[in-house]
Parts: structure tokens; sequence; C-alpha cells
């Protein structure tokens, strides 16, 4: 079952830029995570917010949480080309570690 | 680092043969996962496992198995391939600490014909 779903499906920046990817999910969650894909890759964890946590950053990264409205958005400031790849939202809830991914952001960053 | 190989990155099978995706971790994760991903669906989790020799169905185990004999090497077999088969494999771990931050594998990419 789909637990996130992100928006835009695909996204076309400038380098330099910055990129804001929103996921929305369905059910009571754990905390939710990014995954970055880049083509034809396996997928790399980039952040991690707990359900009670509103914000948090990671570098050029800025991920907030809004469980009232169960969405969450991933900015990614001064974007360059090398960020270019599939961007996923997972849901973690209370079934040990298990995660429900999203459908992806296909971002790309044009030079 | 923790490493999470797959045995092929591309797999060509016929429809019927009896396919094995075998996955490799080796940062003693208790946790081991396989995904597929087809465009417009995102990764749907078929099963995974916490612990050796334990499995468990996720979302669409239909037409897999799993092996899990020790506990960094995780196999995912399709038992008689079909064509809808065809699609990204990927395998994932986790650890009980981290639980819910995987490491993926590069993925294998199988077609069946």
């Amino acid at each position: 079952s789909q637990q996130g779903e992100e928006d835009p499906q695909a996204l076309s920046i400038q380098e330099g830029e910055n990129a804001t990817m929103n996921c929305s999910y369905k059910t009571s969650i754990n905390n939710l995570q990014w995954y970055r894909q880049n083509s034809g890759r396996g997928l790399v964890h980039l952040i991690l917010i707990r359900s009670n946590e509103r914000e948090k950053h990671s570098g050029r990264l800025r991920v907030t949480l809004d469980t009232s409205k169960k969405s969450s958005s991933l900015l990614i400031t001064a974007s360059r080309a090398a960020d270019t790849a599939s961007y996923f939202c997972a849901t973690g809830g209370n079934q040990g570690g298990k995660l429900i991914f999203g459908q992806g952001t296909e971002l790309s960053v044009k030079p | 680092d923790v490493k999470v190989t797959q045995s092929s990155r591309y797999l060509v099978k016929r429809t019927g043969e009896k396919v094995f995706l075998e996955c490799v971790q080796d940062m003693d994760h208790e946790n081991m996962f396989w995904y597929r991903q087809d465009p417009g669906l995102g990764l749907r989790l078929i099963y995974f496992s916490y612990d050796v020799k334990m499995k468990e169905k996720g979302d669409i185990p239909e037409g897999y198995s799993v092996s899990r004999e020790k506990k960094e090497r995780f196999s995912l077999i399709l038992e008689s391939a079909s064509t809808n088969q065809t699609s990204m494999y990927l395998c994932a771990s986790s650890s009980p600490g981290q639980i819910y931050e995987q490491y993926f594998g590069p993925g294998t990419r199988l077609t069946v014909t």
C-alpha cells in the first residue's frame, strides 16, 4: 500500500535556485524520512524527522513536518547539477522497521 | 560505511525459470528488506526479515519467496519467473538501533522475456 505521495512528480530548476518537494501521507507515523536515488542506482538516506519534531536541517537540506496536515516538505537550497535525482519520502510507523515509500519527485537541476 | 551488495546489476531470464537474487550486507544488521521499484508505483515491499530464518510478507509477496540462512545474506526467489516480474529489485538493511534508516544496495534490473 502506498502511504506517501510526493508533489510535484517532476521539477526542473536552474542551478543556484531552491527546490521544494512535498509529501503527504495517510496514517499516523513514528517518523518520516527522505531518500535520494540517482538514476539506476539504490537509494541513499538523507534525513529523518521524528513525529514530535517540526523542522530539521542537514547542510543544504531543510525538512519540515506537519502532523496535523499529515505532510512534509524537503527544501534543497542553492541547488547544484549534482542534486539531479529522484527524491522519495518514506514513513515509519509502529511496524518495526518497515517503511512505506511514496512515488518520488524527479528533480532536474540544469547548469 | 555500510555496504549492501547485490549479486547482479542486470539479469535477463526466461519465463518459467527459477531466479535467485542475492543480497549481502557487511554491517551485522538484523533487518533486511526486498523491494521492487516500478515507474509510477514507487518502491513496494515484497518481504522482510528481522532475524535469521525469520521472514514476513510485505505488501506484494505473491510469486516470490525468500531465504535467510545467515544474518548477512537475504535471498529473493522467483519460483517461476513471469514477464510481470520484470522490474528493478532493491535490497536494504537496517540495524535495531536505527531501525528506520535503511541502507540500500545498487539494485538488480531484472528482465523476464
